[in-house]
């Protein structure tokens, strides 16, 4: 059974700090991972994708990847109220066709 | 410039009614999918289709039955609605795997309440 796995939270924050934000999966072969923001009542978005070992930043979130640990990462510098969202991590395994698991997501909070 | 659309945004019926949901995409994408979020907002796929051949089907009853009549359209029809079908159901697409990504394009969702 593939498993992808999230603290659910609720993580606060406050405004301006840093907010990390864990995931952890169960296969070996997956080579796709992403975070999607997800707001209340909206679809998800993705935010950042990440395939090899190491961080990958795009403003202020980093995504951190480490295969051998099965462990992915969301780091959201500078955190703004608008922020304040849950957090799906889905991971891609290329052993089946296309299909993406996505975690339970993590509900964050950015307070002012 | 609606990506990926569904209609309707909300849907309201009885028990035992038949319900179908449509989804379109103008990204021109070869694979969509269907996904059900429920009432504690876990995202579980139900299937897709890849230029218009079912490649994955998740275990959903048999009342749930998709239809891709184009690479461009994935219908979704429930037979015999039960409360338990109640959830917020979302169309997503992708471009074709090797493309070398598989980013996902959700759309708004349909919210479906079974009374």
């Amino acid at each position: 059974q593939k498993e992808v796995e999230q603290n659910s939270g609720p993580l606060s924050v406050p405004e301006g700090a840093i907010a990390s934000l864990n995931c952890t999966y169960s296969d070996r072969v997956s080579q796709s991972f992403f975070w999607y923001r997800q707001y209340s009542g909206k679809s998800p978005e993705l935010i950042m994708s990440i395939y090899s070992n190491g961080d990958k930043e795009d403003g202020r979130f980093t995504a951190q990847l480490n295969k051998a640990s099965q462990y992915v990462s969301l780091l959201i510098r500078d955190s703004q109220p608008s922020d304040s969202a849950t957090y799906l991590c889905a991971v891609n395994y290329e052993t089946s066709y296309d299909k993406v698991i996505f975690g339970p997501g993590t509900s964050l909070s950015v307070i002012p | 410039d609606t990506a990926v659309s569904q209609t309707p945004k909300y849907l309201v019926t009885q028990m035992g009614n038949d319900k179908s949901i449509k989804c379109e995409q103008n990204l021109g994408h070869d694979t969509m999918y269907w996904y059900k979020q429920d009432s504690k907002k876990f995202l579980k796929i139900m299937f897709s289709y890849n230029n218009k051949e079912l490649i994955i089907n998740e275990t959903v009853p048999n009342r749930f039955s998709p239809k891709s009549p184009d690479k461009a359209h994935l219908n979704l029809h429930i037979n015999s609605l039960e409360l338990g079908d109640s959830a917020v159901y979302f169309c997503a697409s992708s471009p074709t795997p090797t493309s070398g990504t598989y980013t996902q394009y959700f759309g708004p969702g349909t919210r479906l309440t079974v009374l």
